[in-house]
């Protein structure tokens, strides 16, 4: 059974421009989370997602950033127009149903140049 | 809302030293409570987790205690390698929140 996969690894994207990360949950996963760290820092929630439907969208900038997990195909979060404070890791993570553990993707770097 | 306090790091201890990383929270309801661990530039790895009060989570000699009434769940391990040196993230989710609430992660450095 893969892990969650996550792509790009890295991401190199200059100002102005659209990033668009991927995340392939764990087989059987109906729940995908993406989190955002900082260099340095602790991990910061941005959205809860299960299939169609957002959960939870908390953490996430009203403006610039949406994410999506289609009933087919992975969850994709997109940052339009990326500036240099969107440089950080987001890592994604999934769980089959509520009340047990998440488990990670390697995380995709975005540098913003 | 649901919060999780961790000791400040960095730690930094000699091989075979005694570790000790301290997590409090707050929590709504009765949460489920993590111990994540991240080697660098890797993603996050579950370490260990509890479910309930006076469950204890053990992995590769670490270990805590879920402890209700001090809403502690302290990260041990009796003996450290060189091999753990990492960030340390204790974590918590709730069936109502849904969602994990990470601490700040604690840096762990050992020295051989």
């Amino acid at each position: 059974n893969a892990g969650v996969m996550q792509n790009p690894r890295h991401l190199v994207r200059r100002r102005g421009q659209e990033a668009r990360l991927r995340c392939s949950p764990m087989k059987g996963h109906s729940h995908v989370y993406w989190y955002r760290q900082l260099p340095e820092e602790g991990l910061k929630f941005m959205v809860y997602l299960q299939k169609e439907n957002i959960i939870d969208e908390s953490g996430m900038p009203k403006e610039r950033f949406s994410a999506e997990f289609p009933k087919e195909g992975p969850s994709i979060l997109r940052i339009q127009q990326v500036v240099r404070g969107d440089s950080a890791a987001y890592f994604c993570a999934s769980s089959p149903r509520n009340f047990t553990e998440a488990f990670f993707g390697q995380g995709t770097r975005l540098t913003v140049v | 809302g649901n919060s999780v306090t961790q000791m400040e790091g960095p730690v930094t201890l000699s091989e075979e030293a005694f570790l000790t990383i301290n997590c409090t929270y707050t929590a709504t309801g009765y949460p489920s409570l993590f111990w994540y661990v991240q080697y660098p530039g890797e993603g996050l790895q579950l370490l260990l987790k509890a479910t309930k009060a006076d469950d204890k989570g053990s992995n590769k000699g670490f270990e805590a205690t879920y402890r209700k009434e001090t809403t502690s769940f302290h990260l041990e391990k009796g003996s450290v390698q060189v091999s753990d040196s990492a960030v340390y993230f204790c974590a918590l989710r709730t069936f109502y929140g849904q969602n994990f609430v990470f601490g700040p992660g604690t840096r762990l450095s050992v020295l051989p």
